[in-house]
């Protein structure tokens, strides 16, 4: 089975800009969940989707969003870029029921 | 809420030392935990799990036991490798609700030939 992919792997944006994160879920997966991973702070969730609803939602402003569609396929926004919201952002997809998530390699987001 | 905490870093160690990184939890239910392991420029790998008390997960002779009465779950190796270095990460679900995990911080190991 492929595994999870995340597109793009890199991208460089401008502080104002809004940016979208695509991931795609290994197959049957239909929970996919975002993280952000900074020097920093660490890894910090940021919501989950199951079947197109977001189930759980991390503590972030409202500039972060996401959505799944009917593929389980899920995109995050990010609008109003601000420096501090460089970091690696992570998908992980599991199966419902089963411990464990499985990652995607990420998408290093840096704002200028 | 819940929180993991694990030991500080980095840890550097000779090829074939013993590797002990200490895992310790605090979760209001009965938490799934795992340890997960990231090289250098890529996502997180899942290495084991634990689902339940006195469980113990293992894989690529990496150990940990889930001990609920000391709330700990520490990974343990006989014998490391240099293709051992990496960050290793803690990590707690409750499945009471969704799929979330909540993180230690990374330990950096280095591991010497």
């Amino acid at each position: 089975k492929a595994g999870v992919t995340q597109t793009p792997r890199y991208l460089i944006k401008t502080r104002g800009q809004q940016v979208t994160l695509s991931c795609s879920p290994i197959s049957g997966h239909r929970s996919v969940s975002w993280y952000q991973q900074t020097p920093g702070q660490g890894l910090q969730f940021l919501f989950e989707y199951f079947s197109e609803t977001q189930r759980n939602k991390g503590n972030f402003p409202g500039r972060f969003s996401g959505r799944q569609f009917s593929n389980s396929r899920s995109e995050m926004n990010v609008s109003t870029l601000e420096l501090g919201d460089s970091a690696l952002y992570l998908c992980a997809s599991s199966l419902e029921g089963t411990p464990g998530q499985f990652f995607g390699p990420g998408t290093r987001l840096t704002v200028l | 809420g819940d929180s993991v905490t694990q030991m500080e870093g980095p840890v550097t160690l000779s090829e074939e030392a013993f590797l002990t990184i200490n895992c310790t939890y605090t979760a209001t239910g009965y938490p799934s935990l795992f340890w997960y392991v990231q090289y250098p420029g890529e996502g997180l790998q899942l290495l084991l799990k634990a689902t339940k008390a006195d469980d113990k997960g293992s894989n690529k002779g990496f150990e940990a036991t889930y001990r609920k009465e000391t709330t700990s779950f520490h990974l343990e190796k006989g014998s490391v490798q240099v293709s051992d270095s990496a960050v290793y990460f803690c990590a707690l679900s409750d499945l009471m609700g969704a799929q979330k995990l909540v993180f230690g911080q990374g330990t950096r190991l280095t591991i010497n030939p």
